[in-house]
């Protein structure tokens, strides 16, 4: 059946460190592949997404490629500030949209 | 504009007791579904709404759930006779489904609810 799998957190990085989160995922056919960040406090927000098979997302810095292939959407950013402190979560659409399927949700602490 | 909004933010309520959960979706989002979080785990789907079409109940784990929507905006998730492991954040995200930001969901803050 349709599934994400997350790299298990909590993730702690130091200020301006290299972040990866993995993120992979088992679905029928192609679908839309986004990451959703979720700050203290605050509700889900789109953070990037990709349509298709080698698109990249980026926003904020951060980046994730649609790999089709390796069936992974793996988010980077080069440069982790302390703002980027918050759970971060990687999902998909069922092919009807009728729901989304996410990962457990990676947390992320960047240290100064 | 105005996001999705939900009410309310917190409910402590005791075993047994029935609770109403709402959600105000975009102006304008046909699409509306209800999620809940609970510590450590992932978003559970739990209802889709699309329009005037019948919802997919297929993810509410027992028949003390129920949800409505009128008027093809507002919802209101209702569970009977709580129990403690009910105890979670129920979120609500809505979606235009339609042109590039086809089934792009935008979440609001959630509900916390705490069975005593």
């Amino acid at each position: 059946g349709n599934s994400v799998t997350q790299m298990e957190g909590p993730v702690t990085l130091s200020e301006e460190a290299f972040l990866t989160i993995n993120c992979t995922y088992t679905a029928t056919g192609y679908p839309s592949l986004f990451w959703y960040v979720q700050y203290p406090g605050e509700g889900l927000q789109l953070l990037l997404k990709a349509t298709k098979a080698d698109d990249k997302g980026s926003n904020k810095g951060f980046e994730a490629t649609y790999r089709k292939e390796t069936t992974s959407f793996h988010l980077e950013k080069g440069s982790v500030q302390v703002s980027d402190s918050a759970v971060y979560f990687c999902a998909f659409p069922s092919n009807t949209g009728n729901q989304f399927y996410f990962g457990t949700g990676t947390s992320l602490t960047v240290i100064p | 504009g105005a996001g999705v909004s939900q009410s309310p933010s917190n409910k402590v309520t005791e075993k047994g007791k029935d609770v109403e959960l709402r959600c105000d979706p975009i102006s304008g989002h046909t699409a509306l579904y209800w999620y809940r979080q609970s510590l450590g785990q992932g978003l559970e789907f739990l209802i889709y709404f699309q329009g005037n079409s019948a919802p997919d109940k297929s993810g509410l784990p027992s028949d003390r759930f129920s949800a409505e929507r009128t008027g093809g905006s507002v919802s209101t998730l209702t569970i009977q006779r709580t129990q403690q492991e009910d105890s979670a954040v129920y979120l609500c995200a809505s979606s235009p489904r339609s042109g590039t930001s086809t089934y792009e969901q935008y979440f609001g803050p959630g509900t916390r609810l705490t069975v005593t």
